[in-house]
């Protein structure tokens, strides 16, 4: 069965930390691994990756993926108010449009 | 261009009621993937269509079923609601299966009573 964890369950931090995300996966046939954003209801895009090594970057986000050691990190460099949310990670296998979802890292950015 | 969008947005429904609900995909999207997502549980897959076929499903109980029109609009169906039913239903488009990003539309909260 794909498996998907995430760590840590939540997180609080200050204004202006830096933060890094955790994602490991135990999957057959992988194909890719997403990154979505969840804060009142629709999960919405941050990134997709599926080669390993390669630095997605957008903003003060940036995540990377490690296919041997079948982990992704997502790092958020100095954190706003903005940023509360739910992270979640999901993993693509095969040629189906199924995702398999960790459940989730709440963050929440305090003052 | 528009997002993907659910209708309705919240739903109300008694055990052993029956509800439909709906999904229009992102305009050019083709595939169309259906989750529930619950406190316990997280974001489980459901099922998933293309070209107006189930392609995959998940490990849910035949009283969940869905269809897509020949527009990629989709739509799922609950039978004999269960309590355990209450959840968020999220719907997911794609240009195409597999491989590509998947966008997500708001979701219907349905609560079962």
């Amino acid at each position: 069965e794909d498996k998907v964890v995430q760590s840590p369950l939540s997180l609080v931090v200050h204004e202006g930390d830096t933060v890094t995300l955790n994602c490991s996966y135990e999957v057959t046939n992988f194909r890719s691994l997403l990154w979505y954003k969840q804060e009142k209801k629709a999960p919405t895009f941050l990134f997709m990756l599926t080669s390993s090594g390669i630095e997605k970057k957008s903003g003060r986000l940036s995540s990377i993926l490690d296919k041997k050691e079948l982990f992704s990190i997502l790092n958020i460099t100095a954190t706003q108010t903005g940023d509360s949310a739910i992270y979640l990670c999901a993993v693509g296998t095969g040629t189906a449009s199924k995702l398999t979802f960790g459940t989730g890292t709440r963050l929440q950015v305090t003052l | 261009k528009a997002g993907v969008t659910q209708t309705p947005r919240y739903l109300i429904k008694t055990r052993g009621q029956q509800v439909t609900l709906s999904c229009s995909p992102i305009s050019g999207h083709r595939s169309v993937s259906w989750y529930q997502q619950t406190p316990g549980q997280g974001l489980q897959f459901l099922f998933e269509y293309f070209s107006e076929t189930q392609r995959n499903k998940g490990n849910f109980p035949g009283r969940f079923s869905g269809r897509q029109f020949s527009n990629s609009r989709s739509e799922m169906n609950v039978s004999t609601l269960e309590l355990g039913d209450s959840a968020l239903y999220l719907c997911a488009s794609s240009v195409d299966r597999g491989g590509d990003t998947q966008y997500f539309g708001p979701g219907t909260r349905l609560t079962v009573l």
